[in-house]
């Protein structure tokens, strides 16, 4: 089974509906990470989490809200969805401080028409 | 202009070749990571650097700190070698990663 594991995998919204990206890790790493990739750009942060308690703020995260459910579980919403919130959504993990690889899940294609 | 630059942004080549793949970036970092993203959009790590080399299979990643400079090389290229290959700095003093664009690497049989 995958370490990183999102739900769904693929994903078509509409303007101003809500909607959760789901993101599980059994790797036991205590950091998780959401990015987004769009064409032509590199992955952007959107959140990270240091632990349950500790949610920080990436460089993108307006639009966006985050919940850290436990250890293993960090969900990405899009309150009210737009149609350039249209990307390829990553979640990832990493151990103490970081500093060791990022281990990513499969990503979610989120498409808001 | 970004922190981290990759080239080239595409590349073809014939199986059997001897690839490169580099990156720069401008200010002070504590790692580098190459990433490889597969046609079907996951992301794989393949190597962390902060000094020297590192080799693994036909992948061997350098990096020079004085330079701000890092390379990705393949040897043997093949065809399931085609991916984006990414390059991601951890700036000094800071938590987060920062991406380049990835190189769009194809190998022709």
């Amino acid at each position: 089974d995958a370490d990183v594991t999102q739900t769904p995998r693929n994903r078509i919204t509409k303007t101003g509906k809500r909607i959760m990206l789901e993101c599980s890790q059994t790797k036991g790493h205590d950091r998780m990470y959401w990015y987004r990739q769009d064409p032509g750009l590199g992955l952007r942060l959107i959140y990270y989490s240091f632990d349950v308690k500790d949610i920080n703020k990436g460089e993108i995260s307006d639009g966006y809200s985050v919940s850290r459910q436990a250890q293993a579980k960090f969900s990405l919403s899009l309150e009210s969805a737009i149609p350039n919130q249209t990307a390829l959504y990553f979640c990832a993990t990493s151990d103490y401080r970081g500093r060791n690889e990022q281990y990513f899940g499969p990503g979610t294609r989120l498409t808001v028409t | 202009k970004n922190e981290v630059e990759q080239s080239p942004q595409n590349l073809t080549a014939q199986e059997g070749e001897f690839i490169t793949i580099n990156c720069s970036y401008s200010v002070g970092i504590s790692a580098l990571h190459w990433l490889q993203q597969h046609p079907g959009g996951g992301i794989v790590s393949l190597f962390m650097l902060s000094s020297g080399k590192k080799k693994h299979g036909r992948l061997i990643a350098t990096i020079n700190i004085q330079e701000k400079h890092s390379s990705l090389h393949i040897t043997a290229s093949h065809p399931r070698d085609s991916a984006v290959y990414i390059c991601a700095v951890r700036l000094l003093g800071r938590e987060k990663l920062t991406f380049g664009t990835g190189t769009r690497l194809t190998i022709i049989p």
